[in-house]
């Protein structure tokens, strides 16, 4: 069954540092998507991206943060300057028409 | 904005137990509902999903019924196994399904034999 591949699964960065990081989607899928999570609290939406550009994004998603479909298949995520607050999972996902979200295993970032 | 509030874990169980993880939602309009998993060192997997009220959505042996009167889209299993400890997650979307995900906070079950 395809999948949605993420990785690092887990990066430790120092504050102040940029992140990147990456997302193989569902080659045939034509939304994707960042979402994140703070541990013990809810899964927030970051940002989605449809036809080369951000579709919608949330209020997390400031100016340190942006997303890039460089080659086709990746879909990356950086963080420009990492804060400790940024430290949370973050999941992409992709999604074709309709429901069928297919979301990766995450990435945990941690920053010290 | 648009909400989703599930009841709080850990819920342990023993194996054969009947399971309840509550969730209700605030939304405007009529949002489709979801539950989605999330099994040790995985991704979010979509367990079942009803996109009206009264629509009963299963998967799995688990069960949710949309119902707009309570606002709320219960997760239920008749009997759990170990291999059903994991993360629930209940979500709302709008009707069409094109915004994003609206997620709970979670909630984790571990089922002991």
């Amino acid at each position: 069954e395809p999948e949605v591949t993420q990785t690092p699964s887990h990066q430790v960065t120092q504050m102040g540092q940029e992140v990147i990081l990456r997302c193989v989607p569902i080659s045939n899928h034509l939304y994707f998507y960042w979402y994140r999570q703070i541990l013990g609290q809810k899964v927030e939406f970051l940002v989605s991206f449809y036809n080369n550009e951000i579709s919608e994004k949330s209020e997390i998603f400031d100016d340190q943060f942006s997303v890039e479909r460089p080659d086709g298949s990746n879909f990356t995520l950086k963080i420009r300057s990492t804060k400790l607050e940024d430290s949370a999972m973050y999941f992409c996902a992709s999604r074709d028409r309709g429901y069928g979200y297919t979301f990766g295993s995450g990435t945990r970032l941690t920053v010290v | 904005g648009d909400s989703v509030t599930q009841m709080e874990g850990p819920v342990t169980l023993s194996e054969e137990a009947f399971l309840t993880i509550n969730c209700t939602y605030t939304a405007t309009g009529y949002p489709s509902l979801f539950w989605y998993v999330q099994y040790p060192g995985e991704g979010l997997q979509l367990l079942l999903k009803a996109t009206k009220a009264d629509d009963k959505g299963s998967n799995k042996g688990f069960e949710a019924t949309y119902r707009k009167e309570t606002t709320s889209f219960h997760l239920e299993k008749g009997s759990v196994q170990v291999s059903d400890s994991a993360v629930y997650f209940c979500a709302l979307s709008d009707q069409s399904g094109n915004t994003p995900l609206v997620f709970g906070k979670g909630t984790r079950l571990s089922v002991i034999a």
